[in-house]
């Protein structure tokens, strides 16, 4: 099985800041990865695909690269909307295994 | 408007069965994946299986291989995820999602509490 992890598992920041989180696999998934941010009581919320795809409406100040192995996820200034819990998942593993990461807290500084 | 509303929270006591539901609208139901993610209390997410509504391929997490069942009606675009001994564990929020380009529409959530 295909295993994700995160760092950091947590992060403050004050609105305004560059935050920068990264999704490791533990072998090779190409570019099929993806993030979700979710936010207190609500359903996780779809952020990039394929690793550096945007989905449709959302902001332009995320931004995903990466492949292989290791991926990272790009706040380019952070905004109040954006304190939340941001996973990573896998859809490499056939048949459909979609592991998530563990989730990374962003909270205010 | 593509939509995925899930059945609402359930109270159910240890042994007893449950079957929750997921309808989708909006879109062909038929062409998509759809998954089951189930996040317990103050936990991540984690993916329980997915099924193909079209013909019904199902495939399940090893970790929910037994424990669970995941199946669909097409002609009522819905799928199911179901219990047959419902244990304190299984206590949690369980999400469906579509799986397009990632999970890109998600349903709202079903709570379920299991407690004697």
């Amino acid at each position: 099985d295909i295993q994700m992890t995160q760092s950091p598992s947590s992060l403050s920041a004050s609105v305004g800041d560059r935050v920068t989180i990264t999704c490791r696999a533990s072998q090779s998934i190409s570019s099929y990865l993806n993030w979700y941010q979710q936010k207190p009581g609500k359903a996780p919320k779809l952020l990039i695909y394929a690793a550096s795809s945007l989905q449709s409406g959302v902001p332009s100040r995320f931004s995903g690269s990466g492949s292989g192995t290791d991926f990272t996820l790009t706040i380019s200034s952070l905004q109040p909307e954006d304190f939340a819990t941001y996973y990573c998942q896998q859809s490499y593993s056939t048949p459909p295994l979609f592991t998530f990461g563990p989730g990374t807290k962003v909270d205010i500084k | 408007e593509v939509q995925l509303v899930q059945s609402g929270a359930e109270v159910k006591k240890p042994g007893e069965s449950l079957k929750i539901s997921c309808k989708g609208s909006g879109y062909s139901f038929t062409s998509y994946w759809i998954g089951w993610v189930r996040q317990m209390p103050g936990k991540g997410l984690e993916w329980m299986g997915i099924i193909y509504p079209g013909d019904s391929d199902t495939r399940y997490s090893p970790s929910f291989q037994g424990q669970v069942t995941i199946s669909a009606d097409k002609s009522i675009s819905t799928a199911y995820l179901q219990w047959s001994s419902l244990k304190a564990s299984d206590t949690a929020m369980y999400y469906c999602a579509r799986q397009g380009s990632g999970l890109d529409y998600w349903g709202q959530g079903t709570l379920v509490t299991v407690s004697s």
